[in-house]
């Protein structure tokens, strides 16, 4: 079975300030893809990132930073320079074969409330 | 614009009476599936379908029913809601599951008295 852990469950920091979002990952399958989403006040849920598990070079797009570690098994998610639009709920997920089957099944942490104060 | 469409958004209903949410995807994925969300558990899968008439039980299959008839077409339904299924709810569609490329419904927020 697939799972996912992200163990910071409530984040607060001050605008400005760079934070880091834990995510943890267990799968058997060898062929895997993670993902970030955030989740706004209002509910829905955004797409963030998707990394496959060949490729395990950090990615950056503007303020937001991926780093892909398979010897941990951790996808985290790091902040830089936080403003108040960042509060949000937000999300890593895993996506396996689930036992071979050419389908996956996204499976999501508990995911992290993140508040960032003016 | 491609979407996946829920409804309702909002809905309130008594103990044990039948309720059904929508949900149709005009991408002509393969793949669908319904989570919950509830806090601290974040999302939980309920119930996924890879084709029509082809729909397997995920996660948290308990109380709920599901249906595949057409390929856009992927309702959730509450034989007897009880107060234990006030969540909120999300369809989502995919090509094919695995990959990503997911697209999410705006949510159904389900209270149960």
């Amino acid at each position: 079975a697939q799972k996912v852990t992200q163990a910071q469950t409530e984040i607060s920091v001050v605008e400005k300030e760079d934070v880091t979002l834990d995510c943890v990952y267990e799968t058997r399958d060898t062929t895997y893809y993670l993902f970030w989403y955030k989740q706004p006040p209002s509910g829905e849920l955004v797409f963030l990132i998707r990394r496959n598990s060949f490729d395990e070079q950090n990615e950056i797009s503007g303020r937001y930073s991926w780093n892909f570690q398979k010897s941990t098994s951790s996808f985290n998610f790091t902040i830089t320079a936080s403003q108040v639009v960042d509060s949000a709920v937000y999300f890593c997920a895993l996506s396996g074969n689930a036992g071979g089957t050419s389908y996956g099944k996204l499976t999501f942490g508990q995911g992290t409330i993140l508040t960032v104060h003016p | 614009e491609a979407q996946v469409t829920q409804n309702p958004r909002y809905l309130i209903t008594v103990t044990g009476k039948k309720l059904t949410v929508t949900c149709s995807q005009n991408m002509n994925h393969e793949y669908m599936s319904w989570y919950r969300q509830d806090p601290g558990l974040g999302l939980r899968q309920i119930y996924y379908s890879m084709n029509v008439e082809v729909t397997d039980k995920g996660d948290v299959p308990e109380g709920y029913k599901v249906s595949r008839k057409e390929k856009r077409n992927f309702p959730l339904i509450l034989e007897s809601p009880s107060p234990n299924q006030t969540s909120l709810y999300f369809c989502a569609s995919s090509p094919n599951g695995l990959r990503g490329g997911y697209t999410f419904g705006s949510g159904t927020r389900l209270t149960v008295v």
